[in-house]
């Protein structure tokens, strides 16, 4: 079947980098995704990786997927207290439509 | 000024009623979703459209209506069924045609609380 795995929180120091994981299940999604949702707002994408890519880096963001272990993670380099929000992994199996999301990892930067 | 809106943000609704959120987008987008937030869970998928005039029921449905008369909008209503209506819900959008990445693009949500 279809599921995402996170952890659900996660604390770091500013300035450290913060890596939050994923896994799933459908070895025939397309795309794999990052968003980020502050408190009261709806999702905000980060980025995205396709699935013949191991490795993603747009600035701060370094996304790295591991297709035989269906493993995706997120590194923030030098998180600030403005990262601190929950990040939602997904993934879009096949060709459907649908979007499968995990249930979200809290991150808490403390200054 | 592009994007997705929700309205309204916040709805108050005693128990019985009907209540019927708004989702509009100027994306041009031809799929449209609705999602369920909760607490400390992920998003559930309520309804969602690929086309005009056609919708597909999600993981969660029951309780809930939907219609799609224009490409731009996508209402959502929660019905008198619903058994545990209280929840923020959340409206998106995709294109589906050319060189998509199939990105779902989402509203800012609109907190629903049933008294």
């Amino acid at each position: 079947g279809e599921d995402v795995e996170q952890s659900l929180f996660l604390s770091v120091r500013e300035g450290d980098s913060s890596v939050i994981n994923c896994t799933y299940t459908d070895s025939s999604s397309t795309y794999l995704y990052w968003y980020k949702q502050e408190p009261g707002a709806g999702l905000q994408l980060l980025t995205y990786i396709f699935s013949n890519m191991d490795m993603k880096q747009d600035q701060r963001l370094t996304v790295l997927l591991n297709k035989k272990d269906k493993h995706l993670s997120l590194r923030i380099a030098d998180t600030q207290t403005g990262d601190s929000a929950i990040y939602f992994c997904a993934e879009k199996p096949g060709n459907t439509g649908k979007l499968i999301f995990g249930q979200g990892t809290t991150l808490q930067v403390k200054p | 000024d592009g994007g997705i809106t929700q309205s309204p943000k916040y709805l108050f609704r005693k128990e019985g009623q009907n209540v019927t959120l708004s989702c509009e987008q100027n994306l041009n987008h031809d799929a449209m979703y609705w999602y369920r937030q909760d607490p400390g869970q992920g998003l559930r998928l309520i309804y969602y459209s690929q086309i005009v005039n056609d919708f597909q029921k999600g993981d969660i449905a029951e309780g809930y209506s939907v219609s799609r008369e224009k490409k731009e909008s996508f209402p959502l209503t929660v019905t008198s069924a619903q058994k545990n209506p209280t929840a923020f819900y959340l409206c998106a959008s995709r294109q589906t045609s050319g060189t998509s990445t199939d990105t779902q693009y989402f509203g800012p949500g609109t907190r629903l609380t049933v008294l």
